[in-house]
């Protein structure tokens, strides 16, 4: 299995411009999870799915941020417009349901290092 | 207050020397803990689960949780180099939960 797929792995862009980024789960793992990565405050949950369907997005910062996953395969974290402040690595990992004793083992992407000038 | 506190480190370490990570919450729901690794620029991997309170051994590596101080530790027996990298606790209430709290990560440094 190849893991976690995340493109693209590095994005510079200037402040105000649109950014996707893109995630390949697991196949069969029914959950999928954004998270953002800084110095300042470690690994937040943005948002994650079920089985396509979003479940929770409160970690969302602003209506800047969107997330879609049209199909079990494939999701995308779109940021528009883009700020400096968004700056940080963004992860994708999934999970299958319950694959440890009611807890998930989260397995990540190598992540999208997104800098935005 | 943040839910999980983490020092920061670095933390520099000899070779073989014992190495003890610590995190503390606040959030008395936590029954799940686990211990992720992440070397640099590559993504998080699980390392240890520990279920509510106790120990969990797997080679090199202890996991402990005292629920009543909350409070959670990573022992790193005989450290080697390859052990450099950043350690990240995470917590969830548990079962239907699926929303981990991570702390920011420990940077490991273990000299040859």
């Amino acid at each position: 299995d190849a893991g976690v797929i995340q493109s693209p792995r590095h994005e510079v862009t200037e402040m105000g411009q649109e950014v996707t980024l893109r995630c390949k789960p697991i196949s069969g793992h029914d959950y999928l999870f954004w998270y953002r990565q800084t110095m300042m405050r470690g690994l937040e949950l943005l948002i994650y799915f079920n089985n396509n369907v979003p479940i929770d997005d409160s970690g969302m910062p602003e209506d800047r941020f969107s997330a879609k996953m049209p199909n079990a395969s494939f999701s995308t974290l779109k940021i528009q417009p883009s700020e400096p402040r968004d700056s940080a690595v963004y992860f994708c990992a999934s999970s299958p349901t319950g694959s440890l004793s009611g807890a998930n083992v989260l397995t990540f992407g190598a992540g999208s290092r997104l800098t935005v000038l | 207050q943040k839910e999980v506190e983490q020092d920061p480190g670095p933390l520099s370490v000899p070779e073989g020397a014992i190495v003890s990570l610590n995190c503390t919450y606040s959030n008395s729901a936590f029954q799940y803990f686990m211990w992720y690794r992440q070397y640099s620029r590559k993504g998080p991997e699980l390392l240890m689960y520990t279920y509510s309170s106790g120990n969990k051994e797997d080679g090199r590596f202890t996991a402990q949780v005292d629920k009543s101080s909350k409070y959670i530790s990573l022992f790193i027996r005989d450290s080697q180099p390859s052990d450099s990298a950043t350690y990240l606790c995470a917590m969830s209430a548990g079962s239907g939960t699926y929303k981990y709290i991570f702390g920011t990560g420990t940077r490991l440094k273990v000299l040859a």
